[in-house]
């Protein structure tokens, strides 16, 4: 059974770094075709994909977000680690990750952080 | 960057209704197309994959078709517990983009 939980800060300040980990279980991150994604949603707003970093070490990201975000992952811990720079309040969301798989995409969730950025 | 678009953004229906959504991507993505179900204060949750395949534990009412750029889940005989919002989301290649979503509601 794949399960997987989001951890991080509930609060950051305006220009902080925030880093987000994504502790998974029921899979190994080795296997052709399969990958974690993050993705996050503002309160009352549509879902935004982040990232995505597969078996092979190729890492994806947003467009719009690009020059801010990194995603790593470490196969012996079964975690990823997604890493968002210079946060600003409009990146209070609900960030999520899910296990990605090339034929069914991102099939299993976490049940997600809520991230706000204040002063 | 393809882009996903979603109609109708919300709607109103009876029980018992058939309901269908429609997602159109601005390029072909073949069968990469997943729909999601997300219940309010919830986490989406994959009801869809490869544009027809029901996810296991998805009850029959929901189905999906197309290919290339149009697609559409169906709801047919929408049930109480069917009151969510439903996105489409591409997955052929990065970026993974989602539709701006639909919003069900029971009349």
């Amino acid at each position: 059974q794949i399960t997987l939980k989001e951890s991080g800060p509930m609060l950051v300040k305006p220009t902080q770094t925030l880093t987000l980990t994504c502790s998974f279980s029921g899979f190994s991150l080795r296997t052709s075709g399969e990958g974690v994604g993050w993705i996050r949603q503002p309160p009352g707003k549509a879902l935004e994909w982040l990232a995505l970093i597969y078996w092979d070490d190729d890492e994806r990201y947003n467009p719009s977000l690009k020059s801010r975000l990194i995603i790593t992952k470490d196969t012996s811990k079964k975690e990823v680690v997604l890493t968002l720079t210079n946060m600003d309040p409009v990146d209070t969301a609900t960030y999520s990750c899910a296990h990605f798989h090339d034929l069914r995409g991102l099939d299993v969730w976490g049940p997600g952080t809520t991230v706000t950025v204040s002063s | 960057d393809v882009q996903m678009t979603q109609s109708p953004s919300s709607l109103s229906a009876s029980v018992g209704d058939t309901v269908t959504i429609t997602c159109r991507a601005s390029q072909a993505i073949s069968k990469y197309l997943a729909w999601f179900q997300q219940k309010p204060g919830k986490v989406p949750t994959l009801l869809i994959y490869a544009a027809s395949t029901l996810q296991l534990g998805v009850p029959s009412r929901f189905s999906g078709s197309g290919s290339g750029t149009d697609f559409t889940l169906t709801i047919s005989s929408l049930q109480p517990e069917d009151v969510a919002t439903y996105y489409c989301q591409k997955y052929n290649s990065a970026p993974l983009t989602f539709g701006g979503g639909t919003k069900i509601e029971i009349k």
